[in-house]
């Protein structure tokens, strides 16, 4: 059975710290990895990863993606309490619309 | 350019009942996805509808169905509603039959709650 899973499932940190949050997978006909964040309702997009060992980068955060381990860490430098939220991380099988979504790991950025 | 839309934002139901659930697909996009999303849990896909047939149903019994109109809304309706449905309910839609290589859009979810 597909599934993708998240750790840590939770996370305190102070702003400014680094933190890396990991996603795993076991999926067939593995098609493209995204990283959602979620602070209310609606998950806003982060990243798409495709391609092994080639990193993503927007700002903050970065995310890789290691297609022979079949995992993907999202990093996040110099952390802001903006940053607090849910963490999702989703797995594209072939091509019947379903994503199969991880459990999320909720993220707390202390003052 | 207007995203997704979903209404109502907030529903309360009692066991039993049914309920039907709205979503406007992002301009010019044709795909919508529905997905479950239990308290704590991540987004569970429900079903995909590609130009107003089915294409693609996750581990939901057939209580759960869907509509897609001409102009790309789409309708989630659940019957028979159990105290498990209460969950949040995200819509999400993308340009692309095969959406594998492209992003989703998502809806700001309604709420829905079984007594």
């Amino acid at each position: 059975e597909d599934k993708v899973v998240q750790s840590p499932l939770s996370l305190v940190v102070h702003e400014g710290d680094t933190v890396t949050l990991n996603c795993s997978y076991e999926v067939t006909n593995f098609r493209s990895l995204l990283w959602y964040k979620q602070e209310k309702k609606a998950p806003t997009f982060l990243f798409m990863l495709t391609s092994s060992g080639i990193e993503k980068k927007s700002g903050r955060l970065s995310s890789i993606l290691d297609k022979k381990e079949l995992f993907s860490i999202l990093n996040i430098t110099a952390t802001q309490t903006g940053d607090s939220a849910v963490y999702l991380c989703a797995v594209w099988a072939s091509n019947t619309g379903k994503l199969i979504f991880g459990q999320g790991t909720t993220l707390q950025v202390k003052p | 350019e207007t995203g997704v839309t979903q209404s109502p934002t907030h529903l309360i139901k009692t066991r039993g009942q049914q309920v039907t659930l709205r979503c406007s697909s992002q301009s010019g996009h044709n795909t919508v996805s529905w997905y479950q999303q239990a308290l704590g849990q991540g987004p569970q896909f429900i079903f995909q509808y590609y130009r107003e047939e089915e294409n693609g149903r996750g581990n939901f019994p057939p209580r759960f169905s869907g509509l897609q109109f001409p102009n790309y809304s789409s309708e989630l309706n659940v019957n028979a509603l159990e105290l498990d449905d209460s969950a949040l309910y995200l819509c999400a839609s993308s340009g692309a039959r095969d959406s594998s290589y492209n992003e989703q859009f998502f809806g700001p979810g309604t709420r829905l709650t079984v007594l």
